[in-house]
């Protein structure tokens, strides 16, 4: 069984300082796992992925993620924030190759950008 | 490429009425999946395709949900008859391989009055 935790379900940071969205997972079996991102009136989007590769990974829009087994985490981080990231962020678990469980989404964090 | 469409945008009717919504996989894509978020909560998964059989539809909230993909290419998801609980997002994505990223569509909104 999986479940994904988004620990904040908003976020506000000024505009030009670091963003820190938090996930937690849970997996019985070796997870994918993935940050979405879904601005208004679009689908939702493809930030980064990871499935068992490199731990550090690198997304698009100066995103990145860090899978930390030890801790159960992958949270997303961005070094400076930019007025167009203001969206909802959508943390997913897979364990895909397990043809049995699902993708499981996050609850969402709204990302609020201050000017 | 065009990416995953979804038909309508928007839809708005009566407890009771039928409503269809589309889906346009991105050409090539034999996986097509349905999600779903009802207001304030996750998104959850609703039933996967592939080609035109169900893989899994284990997500589906009950009878009234009936999901099709005739020809193994675009996809339909009729609630008949709907409810008030069933307004929410609907979400449709796909992709090629089932170990491979989802594309997803913008969704369309389900309102039952």
């Amino acid at each position: 069984a999986q479940s994904v935790t988004q620990l904040d379900s908003h976020v506000s940071v000024s505009e030009g300082t670091p963003v820190l969205l938090r996930c937690n997972y849970s997996s019985s079996y070796s997870p994918s796992l993935f940050w979405y991102v879904q601005h208004p009136n679009k689908g939702l989007q493809l930030l980064l992925k990871y499935t068992s590769a490199a731990t550090l990974v690198k997304g698009i829009n100066g995103f990145e993620a860090e899978f930390k087994k030890s801790e159960t985490s992958f949270h997303l981080t961005k070094p400076s924030a930019h007025m167009s990231d203001a969206a909802e962020y959508f943390c997913v678990v897979s364990a895909l190759m397990n043809r049995d469980d699902k993708i499981i989404f996050g609850k969402g964090t709204r990302l609020h950008i201050l000017p | 490429e065009a990416g995953v469409t979804q038909f309508p945008s928007h839809s708005v009717i009566e407890k009771g009425q039928t409503v269809t919504l589309r889906c346009d996989p991105i050409s090539g894509h034999d996986n097509l999946y349905w999600y779903r978020r009802v207001m304030g909560k996750e998104i959850k998964f609703l039933l996967h395709f592939v080609k035109e059989s169900k893989q899994d539809e284990s997500g589906m909230p009950n009878n009234r949900f009936l999901a099709e993909r005739t020809g193994g290419t675009y996809s339909t998801l009729k609630v008949q008859p709907a409810e008030l609980e069933d307004s929410g997002v609907y979400f449709c994505a796909s992709s090629p391989t089932e170990v491979y990223e989802q594309y997803f569509g913008p969704g369309t909104r389900l309102t039952v009055t």
